[in-house]
């Protein structure tokens, strides 16, 4: 069974902090998506990484893959209250099964 | 373009029931995938279907079983229900079923299990 662990589980911070939330495994994984999700919505994708070492940057978010594909971290630069929500990463092997870590729960205080 | 919908919304079974839960999947999407999300966890895989047929499965008992139809909605069945069944039911659709593909996601249907 491959697992995905987040940390921190919670996070509360203020307004205009910077941020880092990982995702690790044992596993090797062909893909790995970042989602956030929304209480009483379902996730939304934000951010897909393939290569192994591979950085993308979305606005004030910046993801990235490890080396041997087995973990990945999300940094967020100058946290704003919109940024509130749970934050997801999902690992995809090529036998069409996906993992699903429990996420980071991220307060943003005004 | 019509995203994810899935229907009902909100769901109260007994134990020993069964249920339906439906999916119809984004325009132009012919892969759909049922996810299962415990309060406080992420979203669990049960299984995909592509094309009307089952394309992969995580680890769920044979109880939960789905469907795809030609349209490409989808049906996820539950028999026996059981307490721990207790979830949010969601589904996702995308264009294909290959790994790097989106994911779009409805809002879930709420089952609980008394």
């Amino acid at each position: 069974t491959q697992l995905l662990e987040q940390s921190p589980q919670f996070l509360s911070i203020q307004e205009g902090e910077n941020l880092t939330v990982y995702c690790n495994s044992s596993s090797v994984f062909s893909s790995l998506q970042w989602y956030r999700q929304e209480p009483g919505e379902g996730p939304v994708l934000l951010v897909t990484v393939v290569t192994g070492g591979e950085v993308k940057k979305l606005k004030r978010l910046t993801f990235q893959f490890g080396d041997a594909r087995k973990d990945s971290s999300l940094h967020i630069t100058a946290a704003q209250p919109g940024d509130t929500g749970l934050y997801l990463c999902a690992g995809f092997t090529n036998a069409g099964k996906s993992t699903f870590g429990d996420g980071t729960t991220l307060t943003v205080k005004p | 373009e019509t995203g994810v919908t899935q229907s009902p919304t909100h769901l109260i079974k007994t134990r020993g029931q069964q249920v339906t839960l439906r999916c119809s999947s984004q325009s132009g999407h012919n892969t759909v995938s049922w996810y299962q999300q415990a309060l406080g966890q992420g979203p669990q895989f049960i299984f995909q279907y592509y094309r009307e047929e089952e394309n992969g499965r995580g680890n769920f008992p044979p109880r939960f079983s789905g469907l795809q139809f030609p349209n490409y909605s989808s049906e996820l069945n539950v028999n026996a229900l059981e307490l721990d069944d207790s979830a949010l039911y969601l589904c996702a659709s995308s264009r294909t079923p290959t790994t790097n593909e989106k994911l779009f996601f409805g809002s879930g249907t709420q089952l609980s299990v008394l």
